[in-house]
């Protein structure tokens, strides 16, 4: 089980707007390490899509945001597409491992 | 455009060990760390570990103490990940990542399969 916390699974529709959460405690997130999002296609490689918690890296649509509270942190997916049915990971710094953990991964689907 | 380029896919029997490259191109090495991260059939991603091509420097995950090292050499712009005593549960893709803030650009992966 990972120290980062990610609903297996999450949906919506066309057009809907969807919330990733990632939530970690107060010797990651709540230590105050930065939270990387990747998503995921089926058969490729991640892609950064969020770092230092809400910056979208050039070229990641705007419909994409990312936020940080206390020990937890969250992806936001507006106007849902078809094309965003991907797997989605957060990522950050655990002290009690001297290391970098990922969440266990959200499986988003586009209804 | 960055690119990282992974060597291809292995066959190993158990207790052997395996070393994946990856070359970097079109970026200068030294300046960016290298992550490595693995994703086992149908399951999440894991960290395993960073290196510094500027120096050296390593900082490996505590279940692969022990097992892994990392190594670089920046006369080819070339990371190297060398896992030993391999388990069939150490079947997977492995990946070579750029650290930047957050990991922002990924080798395309290399298969990585332990059987007997």
């Amino acid at each position: 089980q990972s120290v980062l916390t990610q609903p297996p699974s999450v949906s919506g529709a066309p057009g809907q707007r969807v919330t990733i959460s990632c939530i970690g405690s107060s010797s990651n997130i709540g230590a105050g390490y930065d939270v990387h999002w990747y998503q995921q296609l089926p058969g490729t490689a991640p892609k950064l899509l969020i770092f230092g918690n809400s910056i979208r890296p050039s070229g990641v649509p705007d419909r994409f945001s990312g936020s940080k509270s206390g020990t937890s942190a969250s992806l936001a997916i507006s106007g849902l597409q078809a094309e965003d049915e991907a797997d989605y990971y957060c990522q950050s710094y655990e002290t009690s491992l001297s290391g970098s953990v990922f969440g266990g991964g959200t499986k988003l689907t586009v209804l | 455009q960055v690119q990282l380029v992974q060597s291809g896919a292995e066959v190993k029997k158990p207790g052997a060990s395996v070393k994946v490259s990856c070359k970097a191109s079109n970026y200068t090495f030294i300046n960016y760390g290298i992550s490595w991260v693995r994703q086992a059939p149908g399951q999440g991603l894991e960290w395993m570990g960073w290196i510094s091509p500027h120096n050296g420097n390593t900082n490996y995950a505590q279940k692969l103490q022990g097992r892994v090292t990392m190594t670089t050499d920046t006369s080819t712009s070339t990371a190297y990940m060398e896992l030993r005593s391999l388990r069939s549960d150490d079947t997977a893709v492995y990946y070579c990542a750029r650290v930047s803030s957050g990991l922002d650009k990924w080798g395309q992966g290399t298969l990585v399969t332990v059987s007997s």
